[in-house]
C-alpha cells in the first residue's frame, strides 16, 4: 500500500491549452474524490466516483472540466481551454466505504499554473 | 449547505506547550462527522482525528484531542506537548452521515500553526 499518488506533481501551461491529471488511489478503495485548493483556502469539492460511476459534480466543475474513472481504478481529470483562474492545487483522495464508515486519504496534489 | 469556519488564520506555540485550534460549523443535520486534517508544507494532507456527532465522548489520538460541543456547533483541536513536526496548516472538515448521502468533505480555510523553540 503506497498511498494515493498523483501525476504530474506540477504543471505549467499556457492559457487555452488542455491539461490532464492522473490519480491512482489506494488499491481496493471504492471511492475517489477530486478537490481544488487555491492559495489560502481549504480544499473545495469538485466531483467523486464510486467505483466507475461518477455520482456527484460540484457547480465548480464547469463544462471545461471532465473526470473519468474507467474500470473503477485510476482517475483522470481533464481541463480544456485552461484559464488563469484554473491555477490551483488539484487534490485527489480515495476511501473505502464500509457502511457509513469512511476516511478519505489524500494524495500529494498536482499544482497547476496557467500563464 | 454546511459551512465550516476557522477564525484563526495563524497560531504559534512553543515546543512542549499546548495549543488549541478553533473550528465552528453550521448545519441543520443531526448526524455527521467532523475531522481535523494536517497539511505540512509541500506535503500531502493527513488525517489527525475524527469525531462522530452521535458520540458524546471526545475523540483522542495520542497528543491530539478534540472538544466537541454539538449544541454550540464547535469542534476545537487541542495539541499537547507540541513538537516541531506539528508545524503545518490544519483544516477542520465536515461530512454528512448516511450511506446514501454524498460523502464530500467541506473544509474551513485553515489555521497555520507555527511551533517555536
Amino acid at each position: 500500500d503506497t498511498g494515493v499518488s498523483q501525476n504530474p506533481r506540477h504543471k505549467i501551461t499556457k492559457r487555452g491549452q488542455n491539461v490532464t491529471f492522473r490519480c491512482d488511489p489506494i488499491s481496493e478503495h471504492n471511492r475517489l474524490y477530486w478537490y481544488r485548493q487555491t492559495l489560502g483556502q481549504g480544499p473545495e469539492f469538485l466531483t467523486y466516483f464510486q467505483n466507475e460511476a461518477q455520482l456527484e459534480k460540484s457547480r465548480l466543475l464547469s463544462d471545461r472540466f471532465s473526470a473519468e474513472r474507467p474500470k473503477g481504478s485510476f482517475s483522470t481529470l481533464e481541463i480544456q481551454r485552461t484559464e488563469q483562474g484554473d491555477s490551483a492545487m488539484y487534490l485527489c483522495a480515495s476511501s473505502l466505504l464500509r457502511g457509513d464508515q469512511e476516511t478519505q486519504y489524500f494524495g500529494p496534489g498536482t499544482r497547476l499554473l496557467v500563464l | 449547505a454546511q459551512t465550516v469556519t476557522q477564525s484563526q488564520p495563524e497560531m504559534s506555540v512553543q515546543e512542549a506547550e499546548t495549543v488549541t485550534l478553533s473550528c465552528t460549523y453550521d448545519t441543520s443535520e443531526s448526524d455527521y462527522y467532523l475531522f481535523w486534517y494536517k497539511q505540512p508544507p509541500s506535503r500531502q494532507m493527513i488525517l489527525v482525528i475524527r469525531q462522530e456527532a452521535y458520540k458524546q465522548q471526545n475523540a483522542t489520538e495520542n497528543r491530539f484531542s478534540v472538544n466537541f460541543q454539538k449544541a454550540a456547533k464547535s469542534f476545537s483541536l487541542k495539541i499537547s506537548d507540541s513538537q516541531l513536526g506539528d508545524a503545518a496548516m490544519y483544516f477542520c472538515a465536515y461530512r454528512s452521515a448516511g450511506s446514501g448521502t454524498a460523502s464530500k468533505l467541506t473544509f474551513g480555510t485553515g489555521t497555520r500553526l507555527q511551533v517555536t523553540l
